[in-house]
C-alpha cells in the first residue's frame, strides 16, 4: 500500500524557534497533501491543505505567516512551523491523497513537537 | 459547518464480544466516509471507506454501514480481540477532500 513518512518524528525546541517537518509520499505521486494538528486526547484538526506549486489553503483560524507550508514537488510537503512558542506543542500529522476513484487519504506517523 | 460526534468515547469491553462503535455528522452533504485506527502516539491506518452512494464495506471482522439520509455510521467489530485495542476516528470527506473528523472512540479490549 501507499506509504507516507514523515521527519522528524519527534523534536523539542525552545521558544522562539523554527521547526520545518516534512511530510514525503514515497512510493506515489500525491496530487494533494494535508496538515493535521491534534492535541492531547482531542481528535485532528484540519490546518490547511497543500497542492503541488500552488499556495497552501489554510483553515479558518490557522495563521498562515505562522504555519509556512511549501509543496515543493508531488512526494514532498513541508511545514515549518515559525517563532514556535509552547501553545504550538503538538502532534502533527500529514496526509497525501491518492487521486484514485477510492479518494482515500494515506496519513504519515505523526511530528510530536514540544517547544520549551 | 459540518461537526462530527463519535460514541461512546470510551469502550472497554473482555475479549470475544462484538460492538458497535457509531459516528453522526450534522450535514448529509458529504462524499464519503472514512473509518481510522490511531494508536498511542501514532498515525492513522485506513480501516474502511464507504463513498457516498454506497450502504456499507466489509474488511475481515469490520463493517461499515453508511445512512446518509440520517447522518450516521456504525463500525461493527466481531469477534474483538486484545490487538483491536486502540482509538477508533470516524471522518467525513466533502467534494474538496478535506477530512472532518471525530472526536474518537478508545476502544479496550480486555484479554
Amino acid at each position: 500500500g501507499a506509504v507516507v513518512s514523515q521527519h522528524p518524528s519527534r523534536v523539542i525546541c525552545k521558544s522562539g524557534t523554527s521547526v520545518k517537518i516534512e511530510c514525503r509520499s514515497l512510493d506515489f505521486q500525491a496530487t494533494t497533501m494535508f496538515w493535521y494538528r491534534q492535541f492531547p486526547k482531542q481528535s485532528l484538526m484540519l490546518m490547511a491543505t497543500s497542492n503541488e506549486g500552488s499556495k497552501a489553503t489554510y483553515e479558518q483560524g490557522v495563521e498562515k505567516d505562522k504555519f509556512l507550508i511549501n509543496h515543493a514537488s508531488l512526494t514532498l510537503s513541508t511545514l515549518t512551523v515559525t517563532s514556535a512558542h509552547p501553545e504550538d506543542s503538538s502532534f502533527y500529522i500529514c496526509s497525501a491523497r491518492v487521486g484514485t476513484i477510492q479518494e482515500t487519504q494515506y496519513f504519515g506517523p505523526g511530528t510530536r513537537l514540544l517547544v520549551l | 459547518k459540518q461537526e462530527v460526534t463519535q460514541i461512546p468515547a470510551a469502550l472497554s469491553v473482555p475479549e470475544g464480544e462484538n460492538l458497535v462503535l457509531n459516528c453522526s455528522f450534522t450535514d448529509s452533504a458529504i462524499y464519503n466516509l472514512q473509518w481510522f485506527r490511531q494508536d498511542p502516539g501514532k498515525g492513522l491506518t485506513s480501516l474502511l471507506l464507504i463513498q457516498s452512494s454506497q450502504r456499507e464495506q466489509t474488511s475481515g471482522r469490520l463493517n461499515a454501514s453508511l445512512d446518509k439520509s440520517s447522518g450516521r455510521s456504525t463500525l461493527y467489530i466481531a469477534a474483538s480481540q486484545p490487538g483491536d485495542s486502540a482509538t477508533y476516528l470516524c471522518a467525513v470527506g466533502d467534494s474538496s477532500y478535506k477530512l472532518i473528523f471525530g472526536s474518537g472512540t478508545r476502544l479496550l479490549v480486555r484479554p
